[in-house]
């Protein structure tokens, strides 16, 4: 069985540019989740989505968006992108919410 | 937020136990405890976790205070493999729904 894809690995924006990430679940997994991994801040919590919806939302500003599509697959967003948005960004799926979660390897953004 | 307390690093020899501790003094009742590790380069990856008792499986044993308000996770004979770093998570329900607060993690070196 497939893990959980992210994709692209790597991502280069600019300041004000926005970007759209993405995140592919394994097989079956219904809950998706994102979140930030900074060396200053550790790994911050985004976002919850399960059956398109937004279960839960940590305490990012409101460039930060994402949407969860009927096969489970996942995207989010950051628009008007800052320096500070320089992260490692995570995806990881699970069955459904509140169970073990499978981490994805992560989106390397860099903002310049 | 509930918030958990680790040591940022630990070392060990291989082959020998290793005993990763985390405080969660304001965990509350329904608080479940979990450990995931991040191996470098990747997203983490869950490892155990438990509510109230001492919990065994292959990959390791997690140890629980009476109170609560600490836990243990245990290595029985650490190989180069597990050097990473370990997250000690509380798993809170808010709002019937989920937001996971991660520790800032202990980084495992393990010498051969």
């Amino acid at each position: 069985k497939a893990g959980v894809t992210q994709t692209p690995r790597y991502l280069i924006k600019t300041r004000g540019q926005q970007v759209t990430l993405s995140c592919s679940p394994i097989s079956g997994h219904r809950s998706v989740s994102w979140y930030q991994q900074t060396p200053g801040q550790g790994l911050q919590f985004l976002f919850e989505y399960f059956s398109e919806t937004q279960r839960n939302k940590g305490n990012f500003p409101g460039r930060f968006s994402g949407r969860q599509f009927s096969n489970s697959r996942s995207e989010m967003n950051v628009s008007t992108l800052e320096l500070g948005d320089s992260a490692l960004y995570l995806c990881a799926s699970s069955l459904r919410p509140n169970e073990k979660l499978f981490f994805g390897s992560g989106t390397q953004l860099s903002v310049l | 937020d509930a918030k958990t307390t680790q040591p940022n690093s630990m070392e060990s020899n291989e082959e020998e136990p290793v005993h990763l501790p985390c405080n969660h003094s304001t965990i509350s009742g329904t608080d479940y405890i979990h450990w995931y590790r991040q191996l470098p380069s990747q997203g983490p990856e869950y490892v155990i976790h438990g509510l109230t008792s001492n919990v065994n499986n292959r990959m390791a044993s997690l140890a629980i205070a009476e109170d609560r308000k600490s836990s243990t996770l245990i290595l029985h004979r650490a190989t180069l493999r597990d050097a990473a770093v370990y997250y000690c998570i509380l798993r809170r329900r808010q709002g019937g729904s989920e937001k996971l607060v991660f520790g800032k993690g202990t980084k495992l070196t393990v010498n051969p």
